[in-house]
């Protein structure tokens, strides 16, 4: 069983801006990946990031990052340069690798303000 | 490639009455996912299918919902009857088998709103 544990209901940054969304999480499994989900306002759920446990490098992507600590099974989401697109809920999730189901966090909501 | 395809997008209907949400999920992928959202309760998964066959329907909340993977490329999921307690956003998503390695890819949802 996996578990996903998100504490920010509410984040807020300026344009521009940097901004780090937390999400810790709890397995038993060595197998696992962790991902990060976008959904704006029009409820498309978006990939934004994923990580493999077994790596331990940091996943980029553009201007979003993660800081992966295993040790202390911490997985944030660091937005760089922040923009009006960025506005949007942000689910932390993750997979163990024997099982094919993403168990997700309760979100949390981005703004972004001039 | 046209992405996982949701039908209807909008769903109002009357306590009592039958529901059935539609799910096309990409061409290839071989799991496929049946996911629920509400403000209380958050993202649940109801059930997930692989290669046509259900794996996992623990999530399914009662009696009433249903679904079905006829074929690769078509999946429902069906209430009968509907309470309003059901109106969420209903997801479909759909992955290859190693699900992990790429993550899901999600369908547009289809709020449901039982009067």
């Amino acid at each position: 069983a996996q578990t996903v544990t998100q504490s920010q209901p509410e984040m807020s940054v300026q344009e521009a801006e940097t901004v780090t969304l937390s999400c810790t999480y709890d397995t038993s499994e060595s197998d696992y990946y962790l991902f990060w989900y976008k959904q704006p306002p029009s409820r498309q759920m978006i990939l934004v990031i994923r990580q493999e446990a077994y790596k331990q490098q940091n996943a980029t992507e553009n201007r979003f990052s993660v800081n992966f600590q295993k040790a202390a099974k911490s997985f944030s989401l660091k937005i760089s340069d922040s923009q009006l697109g960025d506005a949007a809920m942000y689910f932390c999730a993750g997979m163990t690798g024997t099982a094919s189901k993403l168990t997700f966090g309760t979100g949390t909501r981005l703004q972004v303000t001039l | 490639d046209a992405g996982v395809i949701q039908s209807p997008r909008h769903e109002v209907t009357e306590m009592g009455q039958e529901v059935t949400l539609r799910c096309k999920p990409i061409s290839g992928h071989n799991s496929l996912f049946w996911y629920r959202q509400t403000m209380m309760r958050g993202l649940e998964l109801l059930i997930y299918f692989n290669n046509n066959v259900p794996i996992d329907d623990s999530g399914m909340p009662e009696d009433r919902f249903s679904a079905k993977m006829p074929n690769a490329s078509f999946s429902t999921l069906k209430i009968q009857p509907s309470e309003p307690r059901d109106s969420a956003v209903y997801f479909c998503a759909s992955s290859l088998v190693k699900g992990a390695d790429y993550g899901y890819t999600f369908g547009s949802g289809t709020r449901l709103t039982v009067v």
